[in-house]
């Protein structure tokens, strides 16, 4: 059971949007930035947004963040099949001194 | 180019300890906190813990308190991760990663990884 809690799976056409949300608490979205990360099969993560709602140079600005109390959002736009991986938010959390992981979202595209 | 070149492969024996190392090149290396995360087959991700280069300060996810040690050595520009009594839940791929502050979670470079299987 993950601290942060994401949608196991979403899935989209080529060209279309989709929004994937990560749920926490007043401990960690609440009071901390959020990151997400990309997961490509058999890789190291990648850093997709970091702080919130920022990109780090090469990432494509199909990708962006936002955060609202104590919820967060990842949304692709104009899909690409290429997108197809395990999305991952993270945020520190306050009362257990440590970093947290939502579960992980996979994203299809049909 | 900033690099984080993990150490290979291992199999273990329950009950044993590992020990993985993680060598950073291209930044100055006590500038970020070093991080451990680690992915069990088919799971997601899970932070253990970090330390700061300067000092050697650490914090360890509660989970992982009495098993876990990490350390550095700073003329190598290493990071260790250290896990004790293992278990065969402790399978996993092992991750080291950087950030710029401690609470951040921005992890702008990461490792490749090291699997790590315990089996008798």
């Amino acid at each position: 059971q993950s601290v942060l809690t994401q949608p196991p799976s979403a899935s989209g056409t080529p060209g279309q949007r989709v929004s994937i949300s990560c749920s926490g608490s007043t401990s960690n979205i609440g009071s901390n930035t959020v990151n997400w990360f990309q997961q490509l099969p058999g890789t190291a993560p990648k850093v997709l947004i970091f702080t919130n709602n920022q990109r780090p140079s090469g990432v494509p600005d199909r990708f962006s963040g936002s955060k609202s109390g104590t919820s967060a959002s990842l949304a692709i736009s104009g899909l690409q099949s290429e997108d197809e991986a395990i999305y991952y938010c993270a945020a520190w959390d306050d009362s257990l001194n440590g970093l947290v992981f939502g579960g992980g979202t996979n994203l299809t595209v049909l | 180019q900033v690099q984080l070149v993990q150490s290979g492969a291992e199999v273990k024996k329950p009950g044993a300890s590992m020990k993985v190392s993680c060598e950073a090149s291209g930044y100055t290396f006590k500038s970020y906190y070093l991080h451990w995360v680690r992915q069990a087959p088919g799971q997601g991700l899970e932070w253990m813990g970090m330390i700061n280069p300067i000092g050697g300060g650490t914090t360890y996810a509660r989970k992982f308190q009495g098993r876990l040690t990490v350390t550095t050595n700073t003329p190598t520009t290493t990071v260790y991760l250290e896990l004790s009594s293992l278990r065969s839940g402790d399978t996993a791929v092992y991750y080291c990663t950087r950030s710029i502050y401690d609470n951040s979670g921005h992890f702008d470079y990461w490792g490749q990884g090291t699997l790590v299987a315990v089996s008798s």
